[in-house]
Order: structure tokens, then sequence, then C-alpha cells
């Protein structure tokens, strides 16, 4: 199964609150992505995990948390949204030292009132 | 900081031509240079890729070109068919603080009409 899952698929949420987004692979890849994703914008990389090395990107270092529990499944935190937060949220996944492809999830859209 | 340009953000084509989409890069250092495609309704793939050491590659319809004196690389769909209908997202490497990580492009609607 070469899929990457993303749950859930539609997220609303409201202003000052927050909002925890899942990701699961079971291909055993060792890095897990999340990309934001705007309209007309290119999808953009908030952090990356290789295995349980959080790599959070300097711009966008205090908005975004992530965890992952075990080798298949990432969470994307924020702690109180904005709305600048509406976006798409993509999931990817790889495996460093193999292929250099990133499998890509469905996504989440979120959208904050 | 570091940018892919994408230069073309729409591109209509008739079943049976080609199709050219550009992409130039700012990183002297990227290596490596994926395309991405999401059809309607779908996740981003991988299609193809280059790295640095050849200027060409090619996989059944699909040509990529690299140039690195002018930071340049481009996708070629020949004899284009119905199901190429897509976005199209180009990415370079680039080395950040915390390892390689891609940076994409915008993304060009590729539309193939019969």
């Amino acid at each position: 199964d070469t899929t990457v899952k993303q749950n859930p698929r539609y997220k609303l949420a409201r202003v000052g609150k927050p909002v925890n987004l899942i990701c699961s692979q079971t291909m055993n890849h060792d890095t897990m992505y999340w990309y934001q994703k705007k309209p007309n914008q290119a999808p953009k990389l908030l952090l990356f995990y290789y295995d349980k090395i959080l790599n959070r990107e300097a711009d966008t270092f205090e908005k975004f948390q992530s965890s992952r529990p075990n080798n298949s499944f990432c969470s994307l935190y924020i702690g109180s949204a904005g709305l600048e937060y509406s976006a798409m949220y993509l999931c990817a996944s790889r495996r460093l030292g193999g292929r250099k492809e990133q499998y890509f999830g469905p996504g989440t859209r979120l959208t904050v009132l | 900081g570091e940018k892919v340009e994408q230069h073309e953000s729409t591109l209509s084509v008739r079943e049976g031509d080609s199709a050219v989409i550009n992409c130039t890069y700012t990183d002297t250092a990227s290596s490596y240079f994926p395309w991405y495609k999401q059809e309607a309704g779908k996740s981003l793939h991988f299609v193809i890729d280059i790295r640095s050491n050849v200027d060409r590659k090619q996989s059944q319809r699909l040509i990529v070109l690299l140039d690195k004196k002018a930071k340049r690389f481009s996708l070629h769909i020949t004899a284009t068919q119905p199901e190429d209908s897509a976005i199209y997202f180009c990415a370079a490497s680039m080395r950040g603080s915390s390892g390689n990580k891609l940076i994409f492009g915008i993304g060009t609607l590729l539309s193939v009409k019969p």
C-alpha cells in the first residue's frame, strides 16, 4: 500500500482554537513532511520528521508543532488558529537513502472562521 | 530566500501536440529537480526527476531538460493525451539548516483538448 492517509479531509476551526491534523503511512518511511498550500501559491514546507527528529522551518517555527508517536503517524498542531492558517495541508513521506520521490496524501482543507 | 519560478500558470494544447513547462531556480547548489502531477481531486504524485549530473532524461512520453548555466529546467510532454490534463509542479532541492528540502513552483494547469 503506497498511500498516505490524512484525517480529516476537511476541517472547520474558530479563530483562537487549536487544530490537530493527522497523517499516516504504512510504507515504513523514515521521513514525513508537512506542507501548506494556499491558492495560487507553491506548496510550502512547514516541518519534517526524520525518524524521531523534528525539523521546523525558521519562518514558521513558532506557528506549528508536530509529534510522531510512531513510524506510521505524524500530526500537525496549531495552538491558536488565525485566519491566515486557512489553507490545504499536505502530508508527504519518503525513505531517506532510497528513491527521492515523496508520496503525498490527499490533503486536509482547513478553514478558519 | 531561494525560489523556483514556474513560468506558465496555464497551458492549453491540442491532443497529440507537445506541451512544454518551464521553470527557473535561484540556488546554484540545487542538484535534484523532480516534477509532480496533480489530477483533479487527487494527491500530488511523482512523475519524473533529473539530477544535476545529466542534462536530459526521458521516461516514455516525458522528457526533462536541465540547463545548469541558465538555472532552468523544463518538462516536455510529447504526443499529449487527455489524461495528461492536470496541474504540474516543478521543484528544486535546497540545502537548509535542517537538511535537504524541496522548493516548489506554483504549478501549471495543463489542459489537453481533444
